[in-house]
């Protein structure tokens, strides 16, 4: 089983839906990264979430510890939001542990 | 600010050889770290490394080694290269108490 879980594998939207990304992970962390990559490689932080939530523009991020379980949303989803979504865990260094990745394509 | 710059972003090996692969940070970070993708594995920690010391290494062979020197500029070494190191390699940089990584654009290795 792998330690952190990313679910759906693939995600279809038409623009303007609301989209949602769920990730579990298996033991304590010290803090739960949302990473965006697109075709060609190049990988963007979203987000570094230790506890609650966090917002940036229509990206919505969540976390709860105890249920060990973090959420991505996406509201007013968009097609240059077409890119793979990859959650990803650490204990207490930059040592991160990825998820297999939610491929999100947006169609107009 | 200039971003984490990767250097060659495309290099092509035959098996056997070795190969060095260099990360200039972000300006006034002095944590790097390396990953490897692959279509197969995903992405993958290779190693990190703080103020010119290791501090965490990921399950990868002893070919695979890095450095980081005083500038924090960091490099990684990949010696007796096999067909199944070909990767996207990727290094970040974070700032102490910095809550987000900044990626490199990646060198795309393809061994042959």
């Amino acid at each position: 089983k792998n330690e952190v879980e990313q679910s759906p594998q693939n995600l279809t939207a038409q623009e303007g839906e609301f989209i949602t990304i769920n990730c579990s992970y298996s033991v304590g962390i010290s803090a739960l990264h949302w990473l965006q990559q697109h075709p060609g490689g190049g990988i963007v932080s979203l987000f570094m979430l230790s506890s609650g939530k966090k917002k940036h523009g229509r990206l919505i991020a969540t976390i709860n510890i105890q249920e060990k379980h973090s959420s991505l949303h996406i509201t007013a989803s968009h097609p240059r939001d077409s890119a793979v979504y990859i959650c990803a865990v650490s204990y207490n260094t930059d040592k991160l542990i990825f998820g297999t990745g939610t491929r999100l394509q947006v169609f107009p | 600010k200039a971003g984490v710059t990767q250097t060659p972003r495309y290099l092509i090996k035959t098996r056997g050889q070795q190969v060095t692969l260099s990360c200039s940070p972000i300006s006034g970070h002095r944590s790097v770290s390396w990953y490897q993708q692959t279509p197969g594995q995903g992405l993958q920690f290779l190693f990190e490394y703080f103020s010119e010391t290791q501090r965490n290494k990921g399950n990868f062979p002893g070919r695979f080694s890095g450095r980081q020197f005083s500038n924090s500029r960091s490099e990684m070494n990949v010696s007796t290269l096999e067909l199944g190191d070909s990767a996207l390699y990727l290094c970040a940089s974070s700032a102490v108490g910095g809550e987000k990584l900044f990626f490199g654009s990646g060198t795309q290795l393809s061994v042959l």
